[in-house]
């Protein structure tokens, strides 16, 4: 049980193009979702905490009109890099949570790749 | 502000040998700690959690980890490696309760010898 699908798995496109990658719950109600990037070898770094039904919370340094995030149903949240340039090509990685201090769940990821 | 450390960025044991990989956290109350593991080009995997209770921790896939609240540590362990266990390995800590935040340490890449 408990499985996150991310989608799509890899992503390459031209600069200025805005893409979107999904993030669903399968089979459980996320209450919670969480964007993550990371860069080669190195660890992840929350980028945005998004509850369904409300605006994304985001961490500090993250530009939330470069980074649009919709959480509008309990098992799907989205993840918009509006105007993408080179410098954000990257991996990104969703997780969602159930709740009630259960662990988060994790996505395979997106490598974005932007020319 | 929570913080986990991973003194070992690269670590390289033969198959069959034990393998104990290392994280230190610094959190202001009881934390929240997790072992993800995670294979090449892909997401995250649970391997264990602790919440409270028994500090010594059971996984999937034979891990286990102990809590040790005196030295800030939760210790990854596995008495004998198999090839497929060769993966980069995250430790992390969440602040509790619900919606709560995991920060990760920087990963230990384990190599695995034949």
């Amino acid at each position: 049980g408990a499985v996150v699908s991310q989608h799509p798995s890899r992503v390459i496109c031209k600069s200025g193009t805005s893409v979107k990658i999904e993030c669903r719950s399968l089979d459980f109600q996320a209450t919670t979702m969480f964007w993550y990037r990371q860069f080669p070898k190195q660890s992840l770094m929350l980028m945005a905490t998004s509850n369904e039904g409300s605006k994304a919370t985001y961490e500090q340094g993250v530009e939330k009109d470069k980074f649009l995030i919709n959480h509008a149903s309990l098992t799907l949240s989205t993840l918009t890099v509006t105007s993408a340039h080179p410098e954000d090509s990257s991996f990104y990685i969703c997780s969602a949570e159930q709740g009630n201090g259960q662990p988060q769940h994790f996505g395979d990821g997106t490598r974005l790749s932007i020319l | 502000a929570q913080s986990v450390t991973q003194p070992d960025i690269h670590i390289t044991v033969s198959e069959g040998a034990s393998l104990e990989l290392r994280c230190n956290y610094s959190y202001g109350a009881t934390p929240y700690l997790f072992w993800y593991v995670q294979s090449p080009g892909q997401g995250l995997q649970l391997l264990l959690k602790y919440f409270s209770g028994d500090t010594l921790v059971q996984g999937i896939k034979g891990f286990e980890a102990e809590f040790k609240r005196s030295q800030s540590s939760f210790n990854l362990r596995k008495p004998s490696v198999h090839w497929s266990d060769a993966a980069e390995y995250f430790c992390a800590v969440g602040s509790g309760g619900s919606n709560y935040k995991l920060t990760f340490g920087k990963g230990t890449l384990l190599t695995v010898n034949p």
